[in-house]
């Protein structure tokens, strides 16, 4: 059964700085792993997502890197922005293609 | 094409009331997810469809739950003689078979309050 953990479950930094959140997985064949914004009483914005044949993906500011031996993948932020405060959620896809969520990092970045 | 909608946005409801939630998918995708979501927690599935088969449930998905995708397009996910535990955020999400990369796009979610 495929368990999702999500390390720091807070993080408070200043603006600028540069931060890495963790997730790791315990069952190392998973289809894909996707990084989600959530922010507040709202629904899910997906921002990247890795393929289980694939390291790192990256999308602006972002990269998210995967990998399936250690079971784990790492979301990084440079040049934090107070626009970043969210919750990040990361979530694994197996072979019936339901996502395993983590409990998430609750992001506050203070101007 | 606006991404995956679902409604209402909020609904309020007595403890016993029946309720039910609809989401309208990405238009050219086949399957269709529902997550609950509870405070402070990720997203838990509980069912996905393939056109309108019904291919995977939960254990979250007692009796009292039941999902419709009649035509293969929009779905409803009923909750029938509400408890307060039912209290939750509710979230749909589609992706198109085909796709190699499996990715959900997901709606703002209904989020339910049972008083």
């Amino acid at each position: 059964k495929q368990e999702v953990t999500q390390i720091p479950a807070a993080l408070s930094v200043p603006e600028g700085e540069n931060l890495v959140l963790n997730c790791s997985f315990t069952d190392s064949a998973i289809y894909n792993l996707q990084w989600f914004r959530q922010d507040p009483g709202k629904g899910l914005t997906s921002l990247l997502l890795i393929q289980s044949s694939q390291r790192e993906q990256t999308s602006g500011r972002l990269n998210a890197s995967l990998d399936k031996s250690s079971g784990r993948s790492t979301l990084y932020i440079a040049a934090s922005q107070p626009g970043d405060s969210a919750t990040y959620l990361c979530a694994g896809g197996g072979a019936t293609n339901k996502l395993i969520f983590g409990t998430g990092t609750l992001l506050a970045v203070q101007p | 094409d606006t991404g995956v909608s679902q409604n209402p946005r909020h609904k309020i409801t007595k403890r016993g009331q029946n309720v039910t939630f609809r989401c309208d998918p990405i238009s050219e995708h086949n399957r269709l997810y529902w997550y609950r979501q509870t405070l402070g927690q990720g997203p838990e599935f509980l069912t996905y469809f393939q056109n309108e088969a019904q291919l995977e449930k939960s254990r979250l998905l007692s009796d009292r739950f039941s999902a419709e995708r009649p035509k293969g397009s929009f779905s409803t996910l009923e909750i029938q003689r509400t408890e307060q535990g039912d209290s939750a955020m509710y979230l749909c999400a589609s992706s198109r078979l085909g796709d190699k990369t499996y990715e959900q796009y997901f709606g703002p979610g209904t989020r339910l309050t049972v008083t």
